[in-house]
C-alpha cells in the first residue's frame, strides 16, 4: 500500500533562518507531488506541484522553493524565513493518470511557526 | 473562474441531525469533485468524491448531491455524530488544468453537539 511521510511534525524557526521540509512517498511510482499551505481559518493553497524529477511548477510567487531530487521525494525550502511563512504545510501525492483527475493523498503536515 | 466557494464557514448540528455543506464553482471544465475531512493537526483525508456524470453518490451516512446546471454540489451527513466534528473541504479539478490539481474551498468547521 502507498504511504506518505512528512517531517518534522512541528517546527519553530527564527526569522531569517533557512527551511527544509521533506516529504517521501512509498508504494507508488511516478506520482504527481504537491506542497500546500494552510493558514488558520483558510483553505488549502497550492504552492508547488511536480510531475517528475526536476520538474517544478509554482502556483504563487513567494519566499519558498521546491525541489524533487528523486521520483518519490519532494522538498520545500527557504533561504530566509519570514513571519508570514508561518502555517501548516502539507505534502500530497496523486496518481499520474492521463486524462483523468484523481484524488490527492495528504501527509500529516508540518506546523511551522516563525518567530 | 478557478475558485470554489464553500458555505457555511461554520456549522453546529445536534447529534442525530443532518449536516449540509454547499459548494459552488464556475469552471465547467471541472470533472472531479471530492470532499475532504480534516481533524485538528492532521492532514485532510478523502471522504467521498463524485464525477459530473452522476447527480448523487452515497457512502454510508455521507452523500454528495451534484447539480451540473447550477454548478453546485453539496455534502450531506445523515445522523451526524460527535465524531464527525471536523473541518470539511470541498474541492474541484480538471485534468487539462495544471495536471488535475485540486482547487479547494475555504472549509467548513462542523461541530456536532451531543
Amino acid at each position: 500500500s502507498q504511504t506518505i511521510h512528512q517531517w518534522p511534525a512541528t517546527l519553530v524557526q527564527p526569522v531569517g533562518s533557512p527551511l527544509s521540509l521533506e516529504c517521501t512517498v512509498e508504494g507508488t511510482s511516478n506520482p504527481n507531488l504537491y506542497w500546500y499551505r494552510q493558514a488558520a481559518g483558510r483553505g488549502l493553497q497550492l504552492l508547488f506541484y511536480s510531475v517528475g524529477i526536476g520538474q517544478i511548477s509554482s502556483e504563487v510567487p513567494q519566499n519558498l522553493s521546491a525541489s524533487r531530487p528523486q521520483d518519490r521525494q519532494f522538498i520545500l525550502s527557504s533561504k530566509k524565513l519570514l513571519l508570514s511563512d508561518s502555517g501548516f504545510y502539507l505534502c500530497a501525492w496523486s496518481v499520474r493518470d492521463r486524462g483523468l483527475s484523481t484524488e490527492a493523498f495528504f501527509g500529516q503536515g508540518t506546523r511551522l511557526t516563525v518567530v | 473562474q478557478q475558485q470554489v466557494k464553500q458555505s457555511p464557514q461554520s456549522l453546529i448540528v445536534q447529534k442525530g441531525g443532518i449536516s449540509i455543506i454547499n459548494c459552488a464553482y464556475e469552471n465547467t471544465a471541472f470533472d472531479y469533485f471530492p470532499w475532504y475531512q480534516q481533524f485538528p493537526g492532521k492532514g485532510p483525508a478523502l471522504l467521498i468524491a463524485i464525477r459530473p456524470d452522476v447527480s448523487e453518490k452515497k457512502e454510508g451516512r455521507f452523500t454528495i448531491s451534484f447539480n451540473k446546471s447550477a454548478k453546485q454540489f453539496s455534502l450531506h451527513i445523515m445522523d451526524s455524530q460527535p465524531g464527525d466534528s471536523a473541518t470539511y473541504f470541498c474541492a474541484a479539478s480538471h485534468y487539462g488544468g495544471s495536471q488535475g490539481n485540486l482547487i479547494f474551498g475555504k472549509g467548513t468547521k462542523l461541530s456536532v453537539k451531543p
